[in-house]
């Protein structure tokens, strides 16, 4: 079975413009989470959403924005891009129980000029 | 806020050496989670542990769960080349639902 899949892989963005990153989860799957993951740090957690609702969200600004769709694929949505937001950005799937596994994808690499 | 304290940040052994890799909080989790990370993928999953004092082994890794469900550690006995990596605790439980919480990461070199 495939895993999570992220895409892109990489992407090269300039400070103000928009950016979108796609995800699909494992088959079955009904929980994505989505995750920013700065060079030298641990991951920080953005989103959760279940069932197409946000579930749970983290402590970054109103510039980041996800949904979920019926087939349980993600996005995320990143406007205003700052120098900052130069990361690798990592979704992860579960089943959507509260301790289930979160399973990660690959990421999306992005970077900020 | 919840925080993880993960260390140490960097870690360069010979084959053969032991090594721990502690991970502290001043919070209570439900669980803790140890993560591999490879360089250009996402992390991988090696344990979960739950209870409190509970020790689980995975081949020549060693994890433990702190009686008080605040801290855990990672003993690699024998360390090989190929377990070099990012290796991340994550703690469940927090008020955010189904958020992990990292800590920053300790990256290990094991050198032939």
């Amino acid at each position: 079975d495939a895993g999570v899949t992220q895409s892109p892989t990489h992407l090269i963005k300039t400070r103000g413009q928009h950016v979108t990153l796609r995800c699909s989860p494992i088959s079955g799957h009904k929980s994505v989470s989505w995750y920013q993951q700065v060079l030298g740090q641990g991951p920080q957690f953005i989103f959760q959403y279940y069932e197409k609702e946000e579930r749970g969200r983290g402590n970054f600004p109103d510039r980041f924005s996800a949904r979920q769709f019926p087939n349980y694929s993600s996005e995320l949505n990143v406007n205003a891009l700052l120098l900052g937001d130069s990361a690798l950005y990592l979704c992860a799937s579960s089943g959507g129980g509260y301790t289930d596994t979160q399973y990660f994808g690959p990421g999306t690499r992005l970077t900020v000029l | 806020t919840q925080l993880l304290e993960q260390s140490p940040q960097f870690l360069s052994i010979q084959e053969g050496e032991n090594l721990t890799v502690y991970c502290n909080s001043s919070s209570v989790f439900s669980s803790l989670q140890w993560y591999r990370q490879e360089p250009g993928e996402g992390p991988v999953l090696l344990v979960t542990v739950v209870t409190g004092g509970e020790v689980k082994k995975l081949k020549r890794l060693t994890f433990q769960f702190g009686d008080a469900r605040k801290d855990s550690s990672l003993h690699i006995t024998a360390a090989q080349p190929g377990d070099t990596g990012l290796y991340l605790c994550a703690g469940e439980g927090g008020t955010s639902y189904g958020k992990l919480t990292f800590g920053q990461g300790t990256i290990l070199t094991v050198h032939p």
